[in-house]
């Protein structure tokens, strides 16, 4: 158990619709990072959050948001949703989101668009 | 744009026979970290190399990171059924946030 937990575990939606992905952190970690993965692929990232606030931007597309909470849990939305939107969505945090520093990956949630 | 390709994309052996995974780029990376993920589950970190011509071991996993730090390799000796999963390489580039992450190996060993 990496400490690091998102909900739901999965979910099924239809085309055109939006969903909200949820993530805590571990405790004490600051920064959260929000990746997409294809069946099979390696890791696309999204967006990271520190403290709060916007860190770094990746590959995400305007339909999608995000943002990261005084607790610091962190919530990713996606809208309008498309049919190769489907895909696993990770979280990870980490204590100060530097270069070195380890990145504890959730189970992810699994995203079916039909 | 900074790339970390690896190779092979998939590789299916027996149990007991030795591997090599490779993860390259053309870009110099501040350091390096693999991952391994399971079926299901997040990816979870293996090890960092930070030292170009480091080598580390981690049981029968062998991590070394290129001399010029564009590339790493990961042996594996005697693969066990449990070694099973997507390898990952990620890089991070100097005065960047944001980790380079390579496509994955996908290794399966048969019993």
């Amino acid at each position: 158990d990496s400490g690091v937990t998102q909900t739901p575990k999965h979910l099924i939606t239809a085309t055109g619709q939006r969903v909200t992905l949820r993530c805590s952190p571990r405790s004490g970690d600051l920064s959260v990072y929000w990746y997409q993965q294809s069946l099979d692929q390696g890791l696309q990232f999204l967006i990271q959050y520190y403290n709060g606030e916007e860190r770094a931007k990746g590959n995400i597309l305007e339909r999608f948001s995000a943002q990261q909470f005084p607790d610091l849990h962190s919530e990713l939305n996606l809208s309008s949703l498309e049919l190769g939107d489907s895909a696993l969505y990770f979280c990870a945090s980490s204590v100060a989101g530097g270069l070195v520093d380890i990145q504890y990956f959730g189970a992810g949630t699994r995203l079916s668009v039909l | 744009t900074q790339l970390l390709e690896q190779s092979p994309q998939f590789l299916s052996i027996q149990e007991g026979e030795n591997l090599t995974v490779y993860c390259n780029s053309s870009s110099v990376f501040s350091s390096l970290q693999w991952y391994r993920q399971e079926p299901g589950e997040g990816p979870v970190l293996l090890v960092t190399v930070v030292t170009g011509g480091e080598v580390k071991k981690l049981k029968r996993l062998t991590f070394q990171f290129g001399d010029a730090r564009k590339d790493s390799s990961l042996h594996i000796t005697a693969a066990q059924p449990g070694d099973t999963g997507l390898y990952l390489c990620a890089g991070a580039p100097g005065g960047n946030y944001q980790l380079i992450w390579g496509a994955g190996t996908k290794l399966i060993i048969k019993p």
